[in-house]
């Protein structure tokens, strides 16, 4: 299957600092990509929709101006958390649409601690 | 009501068992139902992918999809104690940015 790939794996960053999450299409180009937050023992939830050349969409609740996401070209997205707080520690998840079948990818997840 | 509804388990069943895991929604408009494990600590792997109702078949995996009844199943034959993992729904329109739809995921145990 498609081969999608998130950096880093595991970040810890201090209280107000930014932090930059990578999701990656290696072997497929991809026009649309998710990102997710996912609680322990809780299904995923949708953050925004990332379309390659134009502004990420964000579901309801979601603050834009503290995750930004970038999508710049068709194999990469990015996803900062901007002034993180303890409370924004997570696992974040990306995933991306593989448009010939009409079903998505995910990433490995990245753990964000914020101290 | 979610759009949605998966049964959270905890679902214990001895090596070897039939395993049957199900979802049911409520949007008639859904067309691609997909089903994903995920392991702890990790991102969600791609099992199964359909399109429309019917079968279909992959090693020791089934999936079923019932439209009429808003309604789909995996089945997973001669489970394994490496199947033991978080299983989720997933579904979307046809086509286009249309988003996915996940369940809440079922735990499922095979013990040894």
């Amino acid at each position: 299957g498609a081969v999608v790939s998130q950096h880093p794996s595991r970040v810890i960053c201090k209280s107000g600092t930014s932090v930059k999450i990578e999701c990656r299409s290696l072997d497929f180009q991809a026009t649309t990509m998710f990102w997710y937050r996912q609680f322990p023992k809780q299904s995923l939830m949708l953050m925004a929709t990332s379309n390659e050349g134009s502004k990420a969409t964000y579901e309801q609740g979601v603050e834009k101006d503290k995750f930004l996401i970038n999508h710049a070209s068709l194999t990469l997205s990015t996803l900062t958390v901007t002034s993180a707080h303890p409370e924004d520690s997570s696992f974040y998840i990306c995933s991306a649409r593989v448009s010939q079948v009409n079903t998505i990818y995910f990433g490995e997840g990245s753990w964000l601690t914020v101290v | 009501q979610k759009e949605v509804e998966q049964d959270p388990g905890p679902l214990s069943v001895p090596e070897g068992a039939i395993v049957s895991l199900n979802c049911t929604y409520s949007n008639s408009a859904f067309q691609y139902f997909m089903w994903y494990r995920q392991y702890s600590r990790k991102g969600p792997e791609l099992l199964m992918y359909t399109y429309s109702s019917g079968n279909k078949e992959d090693g020791r995996f089934t999936a079923q999809v019932d439209k009429s009844s808003k309604y789909i199943s995996l089945f997973i034959r001669d489970s394994q104690p490496s199947d033991s993992a978080t299983y989720l729904c997933a579904m979307s329109l046809s086509g286009g940015y249309q988003k996915v739809t996940f369940g809440t995921g079922t735990k499922l145990q095979v013990i040894p």
